[in-house]
Formats: C-alpha cells, structure tokens, sequence
C-alpha cells in the first residue's frame, strides 16, 4: 500500500463548481496533515495544514479522519486560478522531519 | 516576502560528472532540507539538516549525496558522480521549526538534466 495515496484525476469542473479531493495514509502514526498546491513546474507551496477537528480558510475546508486514515479537501465555488495539482501531504511517523508526499490530484477549472 | 532562493535553475551535466546545487534558506529558519520530483512523479524527500548536521535522510540519499553549510547563509546539495537516473527538479526547503506542525517554505527549484 503507498504511503499517500490520491486520486490522480485530472477533475475537469467548470467555475463555480464544487470539488472534492480525497487522501489516504497508510501509517496511523502520522500526526501532522497538509495540503499543499503545485503549479505546473513550479514548487510545491502551502495550501493549508488539516487539524483533526477540522478547518476551513476561506473556500477551502480541509477534514482528517484519523480511524479511517482519510484526508479531505473541499474546493468551494472554483476559480480558474484553482487549477493546479494539489498534493495530500504527510509527515513521517518516525520522524518529524520528512514529509510524505501524495502524487497528487490535478484539477482544471474550466471557464 | 522573505523567499528561498536556489541557484541554478538548470544545469545540463554529463553522467559521471559532479553537481552542486545551491540555496539560500530564509534567514531565520532553522530547518534545511532538500526534495527531488521526477518528471511526472511525486515530490520525494532527501534529507533533512539541523544544527549543522544531518537530522534524517532516505535511502534515496545514498553515498553519491552529501550536503552542506559551508557558510551562515548557502545550504548545498552535492551529487558526486551524476547517473541518468539522477535527472530531476530538485527543491531545497527551509522552515522555523521541526516538520510538525511547521511549514516548509520551497525554493523554485533547479532542474538537473544528466546526459
């Protein structure tokens, strides 16, 4: 089982829409939660991190299920400048040092 | 807006030949690290660097690696022998803390091509 597992996508909405990325790790001793935006050869950048109560920054909502070992993204009323790959993001149990990247979900807002 | 720069942005190398990447991490952080992603392929971690010191690496990070401080600002990655496998972007990061729950702050990027 991998690490951090997405659904690569792509998701093709139009604007406005709202979307759902999904995450799953495999290591149920990981404490920390994150996702992260990347653009096309660009780096990776800070969307948000995931509190296990649950968080929301603007159209965004993040939500951990630590049972299930589930992440959730919630893109609400998607802009154009949404499209990106958005990557479901893990630190390693063993360490807090090392993140774990998912290979992320890519989504294209469409006009 | 403080930013981690990295230097170069991309470099064309033969196979065998050594590399150093470079990177200037934001000037309060004390957390360096350094990331590669294939073309295509997932963000991987590196290594991880505290207190001059290696704090973790993967198995990725094998004897043809190593890393450095060499001053109060620059954090190298040296890549000894380059293989073809060895093409990718490579990240430097830096963050204020330790991972968790911390951020990390990427740079742009250098982008290695071995022929």
């Amino acid at each position: 089982r991998k690490e951090v597992e997405q659904d690569p996508g792509p998701f093709n909405v139009p604007e406005g829409a709202t979307v759902a990325f999904n995450c799953t790790y495999s290591n149920s001793a990981s404490q920390s939660f994150f996702w992260y935006r990347q653009d096309c050869r660009k780096e990776p950048k800070l969307l948000m991190s995931v509190y296990s109560s649950g968080n929301e920054d603007g159209r965004f909502t993040a939500q951990l299920n630590r049972a299930s070992q589930y992440i959730s993204l919630l893109i609400r009323d998607s802009k154009l400048s949404d499209s990106a790959t958005y990557l479901c993001v893990v630190n390693g149990a063993d360490s807090s040092y090392k993140l774990i990247f998912g290979s992320g979900t890519r989504l294209l807002v469409r006009p | 807006e403080p930013e981690v720069t990295q230097t170069p942005s991309h470099q064309v190398t033969q196979m065998g030949q050594e590399v150093i990447l470079r990177c200037v991490p934001i000037s309060n952080h004390l957390y360096f690290y350094w990331y590669r992603q294939i073309l295509g392929q997932k963000v991987e971690f590196l290594v991880s660097f505290y207190n001059n010191e290696i704090s973790e690496k993967s198995e990725i990070f094998d004897d043809q690696f190593s890393v450095e401080r060499p001053d109060g600002s620059n954090f190298t990655l040296k890549i000894r022998s380059t293989k073809l496998e060895d093409s990718a972007m490579y990240f430097c990061a830096s963050s204020r803390g330790s991972v968790a729950p911390g951020e990390l702050f990427f740079g742009e990027g250098s982008r290695l091509t071995v022929l």
